[in-house]
């Protein structure tokens, strides 16, 4: 099975609410963990992203959090917009044998803000 | 100026077709990535090359077979097409082998291949 999980695979909210999505990860030597962004009919974009030594990181109406001793982040999004419609991916640094690390994703949640 | 760029878009085929989708990239990167997103928006790592040295390879049918001419360019080869292999599929690129190695690894990707095998 996969080694990062996302949680939920859907989320619909109302314009100016928030949003928060959670992942988790199995690999403890995992220390890097981006968010992106993909818009219908693109490649996904990296809005965010955490190192393994900072708890928390912000900017502007989004905010990552990291917890490492139970091993899962989570984005969120204030004040959302209905530009902040899409799938939104977690992903995580995985061992992918050897020395080598691969970015693994979570199964991303579409999210859909109403006006 | 595009970062990440493949062609075509979109490729249409038959099965038992061998069809190839080719990348660039012009941000310098000295790695390149193929990753498969599947119907349901899941996104796999297929291979990773690291100037033009396969890096990682998934356990991804021997179909197919990826190229790196130079640390610019990353073509995908498939042989023989399955119904299975439809599936839009995304290159990317990166500054450093090692994600672990560099601490932050930022992944640029592309638009998007759309195969659809009949």
């Amino acid at each position: 099975g996969e080694n990062v999980e996302q949680h939920p695979s859907t989320l619909s909210v109302q314009e100016g609410d928030s949003a928060v999505i959670k992942c988790t990860y199995s690999d403890s030597a995992s220390n890097y963990f981006p968010w992106y962004k993909q818009e219908l009919g693109k490649g996904p974009q990296l809005i965010i992203d955490i190192r393994s030594n900072v708890g928390e990181k912000k900017d502007q109406r989004i905010a990552v959090t990291l917890n490492k001793t139970a091993k899962h982040f989570s984005l969120h999004i204030t004040e959302t917009q209905p530009e902040d419609s899409a799938v939104y991916f977690c992903a995580a640094t995985l061992r992918s044998g050897g020395s080598n690390y691969k970015l693994t994703f979570g199964k991303g949640t579409l999210l859909t803000v109403n006006p | 100026d595009t970062a990440v760029s493949q062609t075509p878009k979109y490729l249409v085929t038959q099965m038992g077709n061998d069809k190839s989708i080719k990348c660039e990239q012009n941000l310098g990167h000295d790695t390149m990535y193929w990753y498969k997103q599947d119907s349901k928006k899941f996104l796999k790592i297929m291979f990773s090359y690291n100037n033009k040295e396969l890096i990682i390879n998934e356990t991804v049918p021997n179909r197919f077979s990826p190229k790196s001419p130079d640390k610019a360019h990353l073509n995908l080869h498939i042989n023989s097409l399955e119904l299975g292999d439809s599936a839009v599929y995304f290159c990317a690129s990166s500054h450093y082998r090692s994600v672990l190695h560099s601490g932050a690894n930022v992944l640029t990707f592309g638009a998007g291949s759309r195969l659809t095998v009949l």
